[in-house]
């Protein structure tokens, strides 16, 4: 069946610095939603990306759908403890009305 | 406040018991998922439903079982608790399938601890 591989696992950054996570799948993905979950909550649905090649912005993150719609990234500029948290990717399927989630990519501000 | 509301949020309960967990939607939505999240993992889906009808199962135990209301809450029960069972347990909302620029709505979730 459909899945979808969130790299990286962790991404350790200094604060300031940029950070991004990946989402990739074998097969066309349909809808790509992003949401984050904080250090002991619960996940916010930040945003949905449907068309090819689609680039959407809101502040400093940047999100992306590939031309072939076999990826997506998420990108945010110049992190700050704010962001600190779990970054998951989701394609939703209009065939089934399920999401199809990623792993999740953990984002941790060195100290 | 997300708009979807869990209770308890926290439960502790031993072996072998049985638990219900429960899931208000936000106003207006019709499909209610559950979700499993153990510590520092993923999601795991566990069944979605559609205005009070079972629309799709993910890895749901046998010993799972849920069902949405005609006031459109759900609840989630656990039976035969073993101690792998204890996760902290998501309830999401949404106004129809979900693939919406409002994606799903999340409640804070219940934490089940089994001893």
């Amino acid at each position: 069946g459909q899945q979808v591989m969130q790299i990286p696992q962790y991404q350790h950054v200094q604060e300031g610095e940029d950070f991004t996570t990946y989402c990739n799948s074998s097969t066309t993905l349909s809808n790509i939603q992003w949401y984050k979950q904080r250090p002991g909550g619960h996940p916010v649905f930040l945003i949905q990306l449907v068309k090819s090649g689609e680039v959407k912005k809101q502040k400093r993150l940047t999100f992306q759908f590939g031309e072939a719609k076999k990826n997506s990234s998420l990108h945010i500029t110049a992190t700050q403890t704010t962001d600190v948290g779990t970054y998951f990717c989701a394609d939703y399927m209009d065939s089934n009305y399920q999401l199809i989630w990623g792993a999740g990519t953990k984002l941790i501000i060195k100290p | 406040d997300s708009g979807v509301t869990q209770t308890p949020k926290h439960l502790i309960t031993a072996t072998g018991q049985r638990v219900t967990l429960r899931c208000s939607p936000r106003s207006g939505d019709l499909s209610v998922y559950w979700y499993q999240q153990s510590l520092d993992q993923g999601l795991q889906f566990l069944i979605q439903y559609y205005n009070g009808e079972e629309r799709a199962k993910g890895n749901i135990l046998e010993r799972f079982s849920a069902q949405q209301f005609p006031d459109l809450h759900s609840e989630l029960n656990l039976s035969s608790l073993e101690l792998g069972d204890s996760a902290l347990y998501f309830c999401a909302s949404s106004p129809e399938g979900g693939g919406s620029n409002y994606g799903y709505t999340f409640g804070s979730g219940t934490r089940l601890t089994v001893v």
